[in-house]
């Protein structure tokens, strides 16, 4: 069964270090997610992108992060300039349709030290 | 704006018994509702949804929900749990915004289950 994969599993980083998050979404997938966990917290919306763009972004998805789609299997989220507030689990997620189930990778565990 | 609310933070079942997690929604227009579950150190998977048809849907591992418009709830119902069950519930809801665009999935605060042998 194809499944959304994610790397790496677990990324340790310190303040103010780039980080990119690295996600390889259902391979006939045309819409793609990111959210986040924060421990013990409920899942959180960050950023969809369709047809090469942006579709929506929340208040947490600032000019410190960017999404990119840079070639037709990978999808990325760069963190710029990493602050203490961004560990948390990264969920990178896609779908075939707009009102159809997305489906989730097994995360990436950002660490900002 | 679309939202979920999940009122229990936690919820025991013996095993064999039938189990209920409870989701409330709050939706502008048509609802697409959504059961994920979240296993320790894992990511989401998705067990069911409700676009439009039936009240009653069925989904993976035995899961059902039951989505009722008037009371504007759509519960995930287990006739017989397992001990296997035992993971955070989470109830979502997309978020319209449009038909053509790539539209989120708003997530409720989740429910641990905890189905004791």
């Amino acid at each position: 069964e194809p499944e959304v994969t994610q790397t790496p599993s677990h990324q340790v980083t310190q303040m103010g270090q780039e980080v990119i998050l690295r996600c390889v979404p259902i391979s006939n997938h045309l819409y793609f997610y990111w959210y986040r966990q924060i421990l013990g917290q409920k899942v959180e919306f960050l950023v969809s992108f369709y047809n090469n763009e942006i579709s929506e972004k929340s208040e947490i998805f600032d000019d410190q992060f960017s999404v990119e789609r840079p070639d037709g299997s990978n999808f990325t989220l760069k963190i710029r300039s990493t602050k203490l507030e961004d560990s948390a689990m990264y969920f990178c997620a896609s779908s075939d349709g707009t009102v159809n189930e997305q489906y989730f990778g097994p995360g990436t565990r950002l660490t900002v030290t | 704006a679309q939202s979920v609310a999940q009122p229990e933070d936690q919820v025991n079942v013996a095993e064999g018994n039938p189990l209920t997690v409870k989701c409330t929604y709050s939706v502008s227009g048509n609802p697409y509702l959504f059961w994920y579950v979240q296993y320790p150190n894992r990511g989401l998977q998705f067990l069911l949804k409700y676009i439009t048809g039936d009240n009653l849907v069925k989904g993976s591992y035995g899961f059902e929900a039951e989505f009722n418009k008037s009371q504007t709830t759509f519960h995930l119902k287990k006739p017989s749990a397992l001990v296997s069950d035992s993971a955070l519930y989470f109830c979502a809801v997309r978020a319209s915004a449009g038909y053509s665009s790539a539209s989120k999935i708003i997530f409720g605060s989740g429910t641990r289950l905890s189905i004791r042998p």
